[in-house]
């Protein structure tokens, strides 16, 4: 049984450049979440699917993010003209069916933005 | 008033002692409770998870609910220098297809050898 992955684990980047996060859940679970976390501070929430449908949105997710799940299996999430503000670690996190919703963490993709 | 509030900490304890870690919460309608640890530079890893008042005990760690007062602790018996890490307190409270949880800020702890 493997756990939640997450790709890349490390992306620095220049501001104003696009990236994209992929995070590949637990197989049979058909929730799946993303989280940002900055140093010091519990993970945010930004975004949640269950299947293929995005759910739920957090206001912290501007414009320039996007996320999608077009299967209901994997997720990408883009982040567009990045901001050095955007620097942070991006937790993928997902959950099966029932109503326990315990969220399981994948390793994080950590972003600096230049 | 953040919803989820924890010490920051640092917290130290000797090899041996029992930790004690401390989470209030804001919502009332809040129903599911998580405790996460993560070390340094790593992603948070599931320790407990408890919905009922009371103690619900797993090996060396004990999650305690009060949701009259709004409260959650984790307790750690015979600390171990490998539980020094952050350990983060998580609240879900349903709000129709919501299923986020709202983490507080973290506690570090510290086991002394």
């Amino acid at each position: 049984d493997t756990g939640v992955s997450q790709d890349p684990r490390h992306k620095i980047t220049k501001r104003g450049q696009n990236v994209t996060f992929r995070c590949d859940p637990i197989s049979e679970h058909n929730r799946l979440y993303w989280y940002r976390q900055t140093l010091g501070q519990g993970p945010e929430f930004l975004t949640y699917f269950q299947n293929e449908a995005q759910l739920e949105k957090s206001r912290l997710l501007s414009d320039r993010f996007s996320a999608e799940r077009p299967k209901g299996s994997f997720s990408t999430l883009e982040i567009q003209r990045t901001e050095q503000g955007d620097s942070a670690m991006y937790l993928c996190a997902s959950s099966g069916r029932g109503s326990t919703d315990t969220q399981y963490f994948g390793p994080g993709t950590r972003l600096t933005v230049l | 008033q953040k919803e989820v509030e924890q010490n920051s900490g640092p917290l130290s304890v000797p090899e041996g002692a029992i930790a004690s870690l401390n989470c209030t919460y804001s919502d009332r309608g809040s129903q599911s409770f998580f405790w996460y640890r993560q070390y340094s530079g790593k992603s948070p890893e599931l320790i407990m998870f408890i919905y009922s008042n009371g103690d619900k005990e797993d090996g060396r760690f004990t999650a305690q609910l009060n949701k009259a007062s709004q409260y959650v602790s984790l307790l750690i018996r015979d600390s171990q220098p490998s539980d020094s890490a952050t350990y983060l307190c998580a609240v879900m409270t349903p709000s129709g297809s919501a299923r986020q949880l709202t983490f507080g800020s973290g506690t570090q702890l510290t086991v002394l050898p």
